[in-house]
């Protein structure tokens, strides 16, 4: 089944730690999205990406990076997380940049310790 | 600031009955609205849309209300099943920005036997 995949489900780090997130998609989508969602808040939109084009929210902490080497993969760098940096962090795509639906995936939850 | 507002965090219901969430949004420039539905340790599928030149659009079980002169928007549910038991997320997206959402914060919807 043609899907989006976050890795890990659980990330655990350190105060300042850096940490990776991935997400991978076989729905050859050309927009990808990362969103941050704290705890009983809704779900915010750091970046996207259109194919290589990066597309950073206004409001996004610099401490937040990402990176899409393929069509298939983006990546979310935290370069130096704090307390307020745990949340579930999820992933969703599109295959335009037009208003469509957009398709998530199941969401990695971070917690720094 | 919220752009797009979900005022009730819980909502229970009995099976076989009618099921009505609601969605307030601010931004008289949305023009596209969705439903997201979301079960733990899933991320968020798409469940039902509607486009500002609407007023009401249903799929099954499904009906999504929207009434642009107050801003609101609601999701019926008739008649609601315990596998409707999720997290329903209000989402707004206006075309001069693309595809870019704003989510509200999430009703959870209990459907008792």
């Amino acid at each position: 089944d043609a899907m989006v995949i976050q890795n890990p489900r659980y990330q655990v780090t350190q105060f300042g730690k850096p940490v990776t997130l991935s997400c991978s998609q076989t729905l050859n989508h050309n927009v990808m999205y990362w969103y941050q969602q704290k705890s009983s808040q809704a779900p915010k939109l750091l970046f996207h990406y259109y194919d290589k084009d990066f597309n950073n929210e206004a409001d996004t902490p610099d401490n937040f990076q990402s990176r899409r080497p393929n069509t298939s993969f983006c990546f979310l760098d935290i370069r130096s997380p704090g307390l307020g940096d745990a949340a579930m962090y999820l992933c969703a795509t599109s295959y335009t940049s037009f208003i469509e639906t957009q398709y998530f995936g199941p969401g990695t939850r971070l917690l720094v310790l | 600031d919220q752009q797009v507002k979900q005022n009730s965090p819980s909502l229970s219901v009995q099976e076989g009955r009618i099921s009505i969430l609601n969605c307030d949004y601010t931004n008289s420039m949305f023009d596209y609205f969705l439903w997201y539905k979301k079960y733990p340790a899933e991320g968020p599928t798409f469940l039902i849309s509607i486009s500002s030149i609407k007023d009401k659009n249903e799929d099954g079980r499904f009906t999504v209300f929207l009434n642009k002169s107050a801003k609101h928007l609601s999701l019926h549910i008739v008649p609601s099943q315990p596998g409707d038991s999720a997290v329903y997320f209000c989402a707004a997206s206006a075309t001069s920005t693309g595809n870019q959402f704003y989510f509200g914060t999430g009703t959870s919807l209990t459907v008792i036997p």
